[in-house]
């Protein structure tokens, strides 16, 4: 199974400023998801990054607010632009080889 | 689009008590289905999933789940559970022409001595 690097782990950021969430997976993947779990909740996918094109975002996020970048097969940065606290969250990257889905460890960020 | 339905947000049960944690999708075409457990401040763990085949799935832990392809059920059980099994699981259901893999709100099983 695929192995995802994500980093950083966790961060404290202040409100108005941008936060770049990188994912790194040892083997290559056509698709990458992007999720976030708000506290004591589920996850909620955010978008799907394909390697070569624009992004495609679930219902409720925005590119403006989550610009997502796919360089490779390998890589992907999210971004939480102009953050508040409500966006304190984790937010976990995944990738689907043939056998199932693949998460990072996760990004647990504080905004305050 | 797929959906996943877990109906119960908490189950408290003794130790050494069977559980079962239910979980019912929606989709228009053929599903695979996980479960995930996770564990207090740490990230996501497969504990089994349906691709295909036989429908009595068996994972880790001694977990196991049947899916039921005319109830559009996916249930969670475990014979015996103990307190090390304190945890918030969630079903997911990922639908053959999307490849999106979605969750359902979880349920948080509490395991008492």
């Amino acid at each position: 199974s695929a192995v995802i690097s994500q980093k950083p782990s966790r961060d404290i950021c202040q409100r108005g400023t941008s936060l770049t969430i990188q994912c790194q997976v040892d083997s290559q993947v056509t698709m990458m998801f992007w999720y976030r779990q708000q506290p004591g909740q589920s996850l909620t996918l955010i978008a799907t990054a394909n390697q070569g094109s624009e992004a495609t975002y679930e219902s409720g996020f925005v590119i403006d607010k989550f610009p997502i970048s796919r360089p490779n097969l390998t890589f992907s940065t999210l971004t939480v632009s102009n953050m508040s606290p409500e966006d304190s969250s984790i937010y976990l990257c995944s990738v689907r080889p043939w056998d199932g889905y693949t998460f990072g460890s996760g990004t647990r960020l504080t905004v305050v | 689009a797929q959906s996943v339905t877990q109906l119960d947000s908490q189950v408290p049960v003794f130790e050494e008590a069977p559980v079962e944690l239910r979980c019912n999708y929606s989709s228009s075409v053929s599903v695979y289905l996980f479960w995930y457990v996770q564990y207090p401040n740490q990230g996501l763990q497969l504990l089994l999933k349906y691709l295909s085949g036989s429908t009595l799935v068996k994972g880790i832990n001694g977990f196991e789940a049947e899916f039921n392809k005319s109830q559009t059920s996916f249930h969670l059980r475990k014979p015996s559970v103990h307190i090390s099994d304190t945890a918030e699981y969630f079903c997911a259901v990922s639908a053959s022409d999307t490849d999106k893999l979605i969750f359902g709100t979880g349920t948080r099983l509490q395991v008492f001595p």
